[in-house]
């Protein structure tokens, strides 16, 4: 069956380390992986879109890679700080479809 | 500029009646998803709307579901019939581009919270 994994444990890591948060998906073949931060009672805010031909992105502190042998997804926070502190949720987007279909989220906490 | 608006934000209805959440969009934004969260979990697609096409309804729970965007900008979605199990945060996001395939960032709105007593 079809199924996107996230880190469910709670990600506890100390301020200026670089956080590394995992998707894996199983039984899709995504076009396209989106990463979101959210935080408690928002909506998710988009960060970083990685298409299946690429195979690293980076804006400012935040770096994402796609790895589709693997069947994974890895998004790092370098020089991390409290504020990065959330909910950070990967979406897929399979070829030939509109659903976006979401993971379950890691729950991060930068420790000053 | 104005986010993605939602109203209401929270509605409690009693079982069996029915309910219509509204979701405005960015300006000029071609597309418009429909999502359900429940707490501690990812969104879960409901429904796809490509100006008033609606183009994909296959995550819409049940036949009491239905949404609309008649003109290509505001949409509703509509809950009839209400049951207790249909509680959970409703969100609509927004989207610039459009077309199969193709994927641009979503804005999301701030959701409205349905309580069905």
């Amino acid at each position: 069956s079809q199924k996107i994994e996230q880190n469910s444990e709670a990600l506890n890591i100390q301020e200026g380390k670089t956080a590394t948060l995992t998707c894996n998906y199983t039984n899709y073949s995504p076009a396209y992986l989106q990463w979101y931060r959210q935080d408690p009672g928002r909506g998710p805010v988009f960060l970083l879109l990685i298409r299946e031909n690429e195979k690293e992105k980076r804006k400012e502190r935040l770096k994402v890679t796609f790895d589709t042998t693997l069947k994974q997804s890895l998004f790092h926070i370098t020089a991390s700080q409290p504020a990065d502190s959330a909910t950070y949720l990967c979406a897929l987007l399979t070829s030939g479809t509109y659903k976006y279909i979401f993971g379950t989220g890691t729950r991060l906490k930068v420790l000053a | 500029g104005a986010g993605v608006s939602q109203s209401p934000r929270y509605k409690v209805t009693k079982r069996g009646q029915d309910v219509a959440l509204r979701c405005d969009p960015i300006s000029g934004h071609v597309s418009l998803y429909w999502y359900r969260q429940a707490l501690g979990q990812g969104p879960e697609f409901l429904t796809y709307f490509n100006y008033e096409a609606q183009q994909d309804k296959s995550g819409l729970p049940n036949d009491r579901f239905s949404a609309e965007r008649p003109e290509g900008s505001i949409s509703t979605l509509t809950i009839q019939r209400t049951e207790q199990r249909d509680s959970a945060m409703y969100r609509c996001a927004s989207s610039p581009g459009e077309g199969l395939s193709v994927s641009y960032e979503q804005y999301f709105g701030p959701g409205t919270r349905l309580t069905v007593t």
